[in-house]
């Protein structure tokens, strides 16, 4: 019964190198969030995907982040060339694929990809 | 710009008290969800409310959608030590189906 599988937990980078997260949603669900918590804040949303599709990026920075949910595998969010802002704590969610009214499905969430950068 | 406020910050109770803790924004959502997050994992979901005025119980938790669906609270009855943790409340309202969360309330349940 596995839930949202994120990996890896921890990453550390150094200034500029890239960082790739990977997120495997629950088993049944083809859609996607990815939110990023900064220390002492909320989560903040950045993006919502379907496979092979962005539906909502208005929360991702427009520079140097992307993301995919290709056909096969796993969803990935990559940070290029990496600063010190950066740090957080990335975590993915997942719900089902029913969704008529898509503010209505639960999300469940993993356990996030703690990001440091040195 | 929505946001959703969440009172209070921080809350520190002895074993057995209850509790209320208040997400409340200016803008309508429409549905709600309560969330618990322990230190070095992620949120796991308590309940989603979408209709105005409801009520949802789960144990000693009770939870209640404002009628115009701008607030929301939630109400532990006899705090266990179990309880300990950070409560957060996300909102939904987009066809997108973004969550936009509240900054947390950390419980601390004292033995």
């Amino acid at each position: 019964n596995a839930g949202v599988m994120q990996n890896p937990r921890h990453l550390v980078r150094r200034r500029g190198q890239e960082a790739r997260l990977r997120c495997s949603p629950m088993k049944g669900h083809s859609h996607v969030y990815w939110y990023r918590q900064l220390p002492e804040e909320g989560l903040k949303f950045m993006v919502y995907l379907q496979k092979e599709n962005i539906i909502d990026e208005s929360g991702m920075p427009k520079e140097r982040f992307s993301a995919e949910f290709p056909k096969e595998g796993p969803s990935i969010l990559r940070i290029q060339q990496v600063v010190r802002g950066d740090s957080a704590a990335y975590f993915c969610a997942s719900s089902p694929a029913e969704t008529v009214l898509p503010y209505r499905q639960p999300q469940h969430f993993g356990d996030g990809t703690r990001l440091s950068i040195l | 710009t929505q946001l959703l406020e969440q009172s209070p910050q921080f809350l520190s109770i002895q074993e057995g008290e209850n509790l209320t803790v208040y997400c409340n924004s200016s803008s309508v959502f429409s549905s709600l969800q309560w969330y618990r997050q322990e230190p070095g994992e992620g949120p796991v979901l308590l309940v989603t409310v979408v209709t105005g005025g409801e009520v949802k119980k789960l144990k000693r938790l009770t939870f209640q959608f404002g009628d115009a669906r701008k607030d929301s609270s939630l109400h532990i009855t006899a705090a266990q030590t179990g309880d300990t943790g950070l409560y957060l409340c996300a909102g939904g309202s987009s066809n997108t189906g973004k969550l936009i969360f509240g900054q947390g309330t950390t419980l601390q349940v004292k033995p």
